[in-house]
């Protein structure tokens, strides 16, 4: 039943060594959309993709990026992680086309950065 | 420009008693509201949307919300608490039409004792 999944549901990483981390749905939707929320706070947007063009927010640092090969599946990847990159990663999906459209969220990764 | 306010970081409740969650918005055109819900470790699930039509709203589980243009409100309520409601609750805006980003609020914690 599970519509936007993501793997790992967990992940711990080193200091600087390089993680991803993986959202596919089964839904079918033009829009992926990257959420980091850090304990106690908002989602804060990351990125998303409309089909395949990206769209980057502005206070986006670079050592995020992230990738679409096909409609099904983004990737997350994080360059050199810091200690501050620890946070939960949210994925989520829209279509577009429909008044008041909403997001549907994964169950997000929970990374930890040691 | 939009943007969201969750008047209370944190509300407690005894269970069986009625649930109030503040939310005001700010939106240079006409909104399209949400509210979220997120248990701890999990996702964000929607509870319920507001876009033109009714402005009483009945979402999932009990809740339901009221869009008051006249003072930019969209609070969230239940008339009998459940301890299964404790959870983060999130307040979030978007344009009414087509596909935007949305705008989330800060959350507000709901405690539930017995």
């Amino acid at each position: 039943d599970a519509m936007v999944i993501q793997n790992p549901r967990y992940q711990v990483t080193q200091f600087g060594k390089p993680v991803t981390l993986s959202c596919s749905q089964t839904l079918n939707h033009n829009v992926m959309y990257w959420y980091q929320q850090k304990s106690s706070q908002a989602p804060k947007l990351l990125f998303h993709y409309y089909d395949k063009d990206f769209n980057n927010e502005a206070d986006t640092p670079d050592n995020f990026q992230s990738r679409r090969p096909n409609t099904s599946f983004c990737f997350l990847d994080i360059r050199s992680p810091g200690l501050g990159d620890a946070a939960m990663y949210l994925c989520a999906t829209s279509k577009p086309g429909t008044v008041g459209e909403k997001l549907f969220f994964g169950s997000g990764t929970q990374l930890s950065v040691l | 420009a939009q943007s969201v306010t969750q008047l209370d970081s944190h509300v407690s409740v005894s269970e069986g008693t009625p649930v109030l969650l503040r939310c005001n918005y700010s939106s240079s055109y006409s909104p399209s509201l949400f509210w979220y819900v997120q248990h701890p470790n999990k996702g964000l699930q929607l509870l319920l949307k507001y876009t033109s039509a009714a402005t009483l709203v009945k979402g999932i589980n009990g809740f339901e919300a009221e869009f008051k243009k006249s003072e930019t409100s969209f609070h969230l309520t239940k008339p009998s608490a459940h301890m299964s409601d404790a959870a983060e609750y999130f307040c979030v805006v978007s344009p009414q039409a087509g596909y935007s980003t949305l705008t989330f609020g800060k959350g507000t914690m709901l405690l539930v004792s017995p």
